[in-house]
């Protein structure tokens, strides 16, 4: 069965520092890996995904992720981190048969 | 239009009621799904309907009902709900059901309270 471990519940940055968000899966075959972010109260919003081909995905609000399969790894990263990116973070990998495994999730402060 | 629409946003009720959650997209898609989200977790999966048929049931209690009356609408009848079944309920669509790298895109969720 699928799985994915976000080891950090929760990180605090400075405004302006560069952020880096871990995430683990585990999946026999190749994954389909998602990064979504959800302000409070809201729904899911796709952050960026990875199907094949480059392993270095860029994705919206200036976010990138990085597959290495090596490591069994999907880490998201910002180069500078603004006071709006601060949300929940959740990484995703999505099964053959179509359906979603998100991990714990990931609480994003950043201070000023 | 690129979104998922849900109503109400806000929902209380007692635990000898009936109410339903509203879903509704027109991008097109094939695939409708409902989650459910209890506060600091994951969503979780409950149903999921493909070309209006439901395709995935999650073991979900019967006090659930889901509904695809259209490819564009989904429902979710609530009915006898319990207080630990208060939380996020996210409606989610996509191009069709199956496709493993399928992107969901999800609506902003009825925040449910059962007193």
């Amino acid at each position: 069965a699928q799985s994915v471990t976000q080891p950090d519940i929760h990180i605090t940055v400075s405004e302006g520092a560069s952020l880096e968000l871990r995430c683990n899966y585990s999946y026999g075959a190749t994954p389909y890996l998602f990064w979504y972010v959800q302000s409070p109260g809201q729904g899911l919003q796709l952050l960026l995904k990875y199907f094949s081909g480059d392993t270095l995905v860029q994705g919206i609000k200036g976010f990138e992720a990085e597959f290495k399969r090596s490591q069994s790894s999907f880490n998201l990263r910002k180069p500078s981190v603004h006071w709006s990116d601060a949300a929940e973070y959740f990484c995703a990998v999505n099964t053959n048969a179509g359906k979603s495994t998100f991990g714990d999730g990931t609480t994003l402060t950043v201070k000023p | 239009d690129t979104e998922v629409t849900q109503t109400p946003k806000h929902l209380v009720m007692g635990m000898t009621n009936k109410k339903s959650l509203k879903c509704e997209q027109h991008m097109g898609h094939r695939a409708m799904y409902w989650y459910k989200q209890k506060a600091k977790k994951p969503p979780e999966l409950m149903f999921v309907y493909s070309y209006e048929k439901l395709s995935i049931n999650e073991s979900v209690p019967s006090r659930f009902s889901p509904e695809c009356p259209n490819s564009s609408l989904l429902n979710l009848h609530l009915h006898a709900l319990q207080p630990e079944d208060s939380a996020l309920y996210l409606c989610a669509s996509s191009p069709i059901k199956g496709g493993s790298g399928e992107t969901q895109y999800f609506g902003p969720g009825t925040r449910l309270l059962v007193l």
